[in-house]
């Protein structure tokens, strides 16, 4: 079992381009969460999204930022016009159910987001 | 608003000496506190977790401290080991609910372990 697999593992991104995350859950689970890591906080949830459904975006920004978990494929988190505010590490999670308090949850290793 | 409040930032601690870690929390309907552990390059790890039926809960060197009326809750980590360096996390959850799902979490300890 490979784990949530999240790449890339580093990404740069110039002001203005667009930053493509990508989140493999493991195997069995069809629960996906991204969160974000800003430097010296606390993980803060973005959304929470089951197969072809967002079910809560709640944290997302309200521009720029999108995500999905398509049919087939790994969930894409998608920031368009990155800004240096947007560097950060993204972390995914899955579960196999809705994960109640995160009980359940994997984390992947992350996507650390360096926008210059 | 910072509903999940931990400290200290950071903390060194001599091996085999006992590193403790404080939260609070401000939603009383939260339910559900787990604990992560963090190494740097990875993903948070669940470590422990308690639920406020119980006062205290314990795996091995690692204990979850509850207090629900002062709405606090900390983890001991006994005879610490240079291994146990990482940074470590409390969250919150809702048990029930819509936002079951839905962890808040504190900013986190570095503990830094001296051999």
């Amino acid at each position: 079992n490979a784990g949530v697999m999240q790449n890339p593992r580093h990404l740069v991104r110039r002001r203005g381009q667009e930053a493509r995350l990508r989140c493999s859950p493991m195997k069995g689970h069809s629960h996906v969460y991204w969160y974000r890591q800003l430097p010296e906080e606390g993980l803060k949830f973005m959304v929470y999204l089951q197969k072809e459904n967002i079910i809560d975006e709640s944290g997302m920004p309200k521009e720029r930022f999108s995500a999905e978990f398509p049919k087939e494929g790994p969930s894409i988190l998608r920031i368009q016009q990155v800004v240096r505010g947007d560097s950060a590490a993204y972390f995914c999670a899955s579960s196999p159910t809705a994960g109640t308090g995160g009980y359940g949850y994997t984390f992947g290793s992350g996507t650390r987001l360096t926008v210059v | 608003q910072q509903q999940v409040k931990q400290s200290p930032q950071s903390l060194i601690v001599q091996k085999g000496g006992i590193s403790i870690i404080n939260c609070a929390y401000e939603n009383t309907a939260f339910d559900y506190f787990p604990w992560y552990q963090q190494f740097p390059g990875k993903g948070p790890a669940l470590l422990i977790a308690i639920r406020p039926d119980v006062s205290e809960k314990k795996e091995g060197r690692f204990t979850i401290s509850f207090n629900k009326s002062a709405k606090q809750f900390s983890l001991h980590i006994m005879d610490s080991q240079p291994g146990d360096s990482a940074t470590y996390f409390c969250a919150a959850s809702l048990n029930s609910g819509g936002s079951n799902y839905k962890l808040t979490f504190g900013k986190g300890t570095l503990l830094t372990v001296n051999p």
